[in-house]
């Protein structure tokens, strides 16, 4: 299993700034997805993090907005760049812990509002 | 057409009554999640499943392959298990989210 942990849990911005958005696993992890979950919708994938290279982003997302950081194991950062009101969502760091290993794991969250 | 899809989309109960929620996919499927999110938005993994049933608690997750369904059953549900359950597909190394099913049990 793997325990996630997220920082901040909750914020509200102005529009125009820029929030970093940290997670934190327990464990070694092989696998780390940040996703976006827009207000009554389903979660949607941003981005696989990538140990020691670029994340490699999803149909939609681009780095100039969303760059993430990957430097070991145990640790990602999403920032969420030059924010409108559009970007109020729960952003949602997951883990899959080893290869062929298809339970994922989720972390608390990170609520942003934007104003 | 999404991949995943989830009925009913909104569930009201009282207290102690039995619920079903129902998934449907179309992919192949290495695995099926069903998740728990709370208000908070945090989310819970309640069950991963490839096959038959798994129980645990109060709550039980069944799955048929050959129908490319799912099945979450609540038994004498409880105000606290009120929160959005989600089915989630793993196809190789893609994962695909129904939109979310919303209970509200009622003391």
């Amino acid at each position: 299993s793997a325990v996630i942990s997220q920082k901040p849990s909750r914020d509200i911005c102005q529009r125009g700034t820029s929030l970093t958005i940290q997670c934190q696993v327990d464990s070694q992890v092989t696998m780390m997805f940040w996703y976006r979950q827009q207000p009554g919708q389903s979660l949607t994938l941003i981005a696989t993090a990538n140990q020691g290279s670029e994340a490699t982003y999803e149909s939609g997302f681009v780095i100039d907005k969303f760059p993430i950081s990957r430097p070991n194991l145990t640790f990602s950062t999403l920032t969420v760049s030059n924010m409108s009101p559009e970007d109020s969502s729960i952003y949602l760091c997951s883990v899959i812990p080893g290869q062929g290993v298809y339970e994922q794991y989720f972390g608390p969250g990170t609520r942003l509002t934007v104003t | 057409k999404n991949e995943v899809e989830q009925s009913p989309q909104n569930l009201t109960a009282q207290e102690g009554e039995f619920i079903t929620i129902n998934c449907s996919y179309s992919v192949g499927i290495s695995a099926l999640h069903w998740l728990q999110q709370h208000p908070g938005g945090g989310i819970v993994s309640l069950f991963m499943l490839s096959s038959g049933k798994k129980k645990h608690g109060r709550l039980i997750a069944t799955i048929n392959i050959q129908e490319k369904h799912s099945s979450l059953h609540i038994t004498a549900s409880h105000p606290r298990d009120s929160a959005v359950y989600i089915c989630a597909v793993g196809s190789g190394n893609q994962f695909y989210f129904g939109t979310g099913t919303s209970l509200t049990v009622i003391p």
